[in-house]
């Protein structure tokens, strides 16, 4: 049963920060990542598919990398807009215990 | 656009039953393994359940094993969850997964 571990699991920064947010998984689950922004009372939304993949209208400080068991999602400049909670998930199995950035 | 549509949620009393359904549109679902998650209020996300392309495989949360039955029926584009002897805890918005494509949601709630 792979387990997928996320940190840190709060983040606060200031506006511009660049940020980092880590998942790693218990064992190699290849580039099957996807990381998910979640705001207050709305579905998930995808940003990044496949580890690395930006999707589309996603804007592009956001970016994802890592492959194996570990992964990185990084936000180079934080904006007001990006306070929500990130998770990363295998594919169709476990996340990660998310996120919850917030603005200082 | 491509996309996942779930349906069949709803009110139901502990230990009822619910049939979630997930259908595809602009998206051929056969090559995809797909699963479940759920959200109960105020909580994280969780994994439930996920099937392989043929439906030969399934896989289940240790909450789910025995109550929760996964399935696929590939030549109607569509995945299933069919959930019994619900409990208070099952009360969650309920989303189908396709890797990482994901639908809307659909909600449960078990209450008297």
């Amino acid at each position: 049963d792979i387990q997928m571990t996320q940190s840190p699991s709060t983040l606060s920064a200031s506006v511009g920060d660049r940020v980092t947010i880590t998942c790693r998984a218990s064992q190699n689950i290849n580039k099957y990542l996807a990381w998910y922004q979640q705001k207050p009372g709305k579905a998930p939304k995808v940003l990044i598919s496949k580890a690395s993949f930006l999707e589309s209208g996603v804007p592009s400080r956001f970016s994802g990398s890592g492959s194996g068991t570990e992964f990185t999602l990084t936000i180079s400049s934080l904006q007001p807009d990006d306070v929500a909670t990130y998770y990363c998930q295998q594919y169709n199995y476990h996340f990660g215990g998310g996120t919850k950035v917030e603005i200082k | 656009e491509v996309q996942l549509v779930e349906s069949g949620g709803g009110l139901v009393q502990p230990g009822g039953s619910l049939r979630l359904s997930c259908a595809g549109s602009g998206l051929t679902l056969s090559p995809y393994w797909m699963g479940w998650v759920r959200q109960a209020p105020g909580k994280g996300l969780e994994w439930v359940a996920n099937i392989n392309t043929d439906g030969s495989e399934k896989y289940y949360v240790d909450s789910a094993k025995g109550r929760f039955t996964i399935s696929r029926d590939n030549a109607k584009n569509s995945l299933y969850l069919q959930m019994n002897s619900l409990r208070g805890e099952d009360t969650a918005v309920y989303y189908c997964t396709a890797d990482w494509i994901r639908g809307q949601g659909t909600l449960v709630t078990v209450s008297s």
